[in-house]
């Protein structure tokens, strides 16, 4: 059974810090990855999706890497604002049909103006 | 920017009572799920739906759960009664494809009572 762990749960950084979140899986028979974001009380907005056969994906101010092989992703999220505070998910793709997706627990961001 | 909108946004029920989740999935998309989020726990996946059919569904989806598109653009999920454990926020995605993104609406909090 695919299980989902991120570290820390809660990481406060001052404004205009790098930061790196961290994801791992047990299984690493996945189809893809995708990083969220959850605002409280609020749904979820999708932040970017990494396809297995990808090591990495940008946006913007985020980069995702994937190594399928050791069961690991890291959220970079470069110079971060205030406005980043947020609960970060990520969230890996298997299944059958391959688009199950299995949840971590978040790791709740605060950045400090 | 197409979204996937979901009604009603909070729904109060009696235990033993029928809810039905409404969701109204983004227009081209293909492929279309329900999740759910109890208080302090992590997004769990309920169950995954294409082509009229369900296509994967988790333990948790059991015989008191139903979902249906009854028309071009609803995607329901029923609940056929409810229990106190049922109280959760129930999120609806959709995909244009299945290995692709997944689009989240903002949540349908259920509370039992």
């Amino acid at each position: 059974k695919q299980e989902v762990t991120q570290i820390p749960a809660a990481l406060s950084v001052p404004e205009g810090e790098n930061l790196v979140l961290n994801c791992s899986f047990t299984d690493s028979a996945i189809y893809n990855l995708q990083w969220f974001r959850q605002d409280p009380g609020k749904g979820l907005t999708s932040l970017l999706l990494i396809q297995s056969s990808q090591r990495e994906q940008t946006s913007g101010r985020l980069n995702a890497s994937l190594d399928k092989s050791s069961g690991r992703s890291t959220l970079y999220i470069a110079a971060s604002q205030p406005g980043d505070s947020a609960t970060y998910l990520c969230a890996v793709g298997s299944g059958a049909a391959g688009n199950k997706l299995t949840f971590g627990g978040g790791t709740r961001v605060l950045v400090k103006p | 920017e197409p979204e996937v909108t979901q009604t009603p946004s909070h729904q109060v029920t009696q235990m033993g009572q029928e809810v039905i989740l409404r969701c109204v999935p983004i227009s081209n998309h293909l492929y279309f799920y329900w999740y759910r989020q109890i208080l302090g726990q992590k997004v769990e996946f309920l169950v995954s739906f294409y082509n009229n059919e369900i296509s994967e569904k988790s333990e948790i989806f059991d015989d008191q759960f139903s979902v249906e598109r009854p028309d071009g653009s609803n995607f329901t999920l029923k609940i056929r009664s409810t229990k106190l454990e049922d109280s959760a926020m129930y999120f609806c995605a959709s995909s244009d494809q299945g290995f692709n993104e997944q689009y989240f609406g903002p949540g349908t909090r259920l509370t039992v009572t």
